[in-house]
């Protein structure tokens, strides 16, 4: 079966830096998606990987390790802003997106 | 970027009536479009792939005569709720992807927050 695992809640503090972790078991492979969520609203983008390695965007980075099933978002320097929930999701060999259930991420002071 | 628009952002139903929902992506064309619910504290969860001009598909579990869906032309998705019940009340959103394969980001539309009382 396909299958996602991701923590349900992480709680880290302003300023510090956050890495939530994914692995992941699917039918085929064709790259690996995060997002973030805001209650209430529609997940927006926030990174792709496809390739093993490490992509950079600013204060978020994303990691990815093909033989091992794995990837992390890193969040670094973080804000109250980012309170949210974030959903790693595989896109398989049929191209479909698969998604885990999600981490919620609580910024405290 | 890509825009995914869905309409209603919010509405609330009799129970027993229907709700259309659209779909639309503004600045390209879909030939496949996904609809998905989200109940409280849970993640995102496929109800049925939309394809342009032929039948929807449906995962398991997902009642096709109870939730409706059109794919009429290539920028235009609805999901009808049928005969809405309380346990139907929940977050539906739809998503689309530019033609193009792999690596491309599924845009998302608003979210339509659906209650029934």
């Amino acid at each position: 079966g396909q299958n996602i695992d991701q923590p349900t809640e992480m709680t880290a503090t302003e300023g510090a830096i956050v890495q939530i972790n994914c692995t992941y078991q699917t039918s085929g492979f064709n790259g690996l998606f995060w997002y973030q969520q805001h209650a209430g609203e529609a997940p927006t983008f926030l990174s792709y990987n496809v390739l093993d390695g490490l992509e950079e965007k600013g204060r978020f980075s994303s990691f990815l390790s093909r033989s091992k099933g794995y990837s992390y978002l890193l969040l670094k320097e973080l804000q109250m802003k980012d309170s949210a929930s974030y959903l790693c999701a595989v896109q398989d060999s049929n191209y479909q997106l698969i998604w885990g259930a999600g981490t919620k991420l609580i910024i405290k002071p | 970027g890509a825009v995914v628009s869905q309409h209603p952002s919010r509405v609330i139903c009799k129970s027993g009536t229907s709700v259309k929902i659209e779909c639309r992506s503004l600045d390209f064309q879909a030939t496949t479009m996904f609809w998905y619910r989200q109940f409280p504290k849970q993640s995102l969860m496929l109800m049925a792939t939309s394809n342009e001009g032929s039948k929807a598909t449906y995962e398991q579990g997902v009642e096709k005569d109870k939730f409706l869906i059109n794919h009429a032309s290539l920028t235009l998705s609805t999901l009808t709720v049928t005969s809405a019940h309380p346990e139907d009340s929940s977050f539906y959103i739809c998503s689309a992807r530019p033609p193009d394969r792999g690596g491309t980001e599924a845009f998302f539309g608003q979210g339509t927050r659906l209650t029934v009382v």
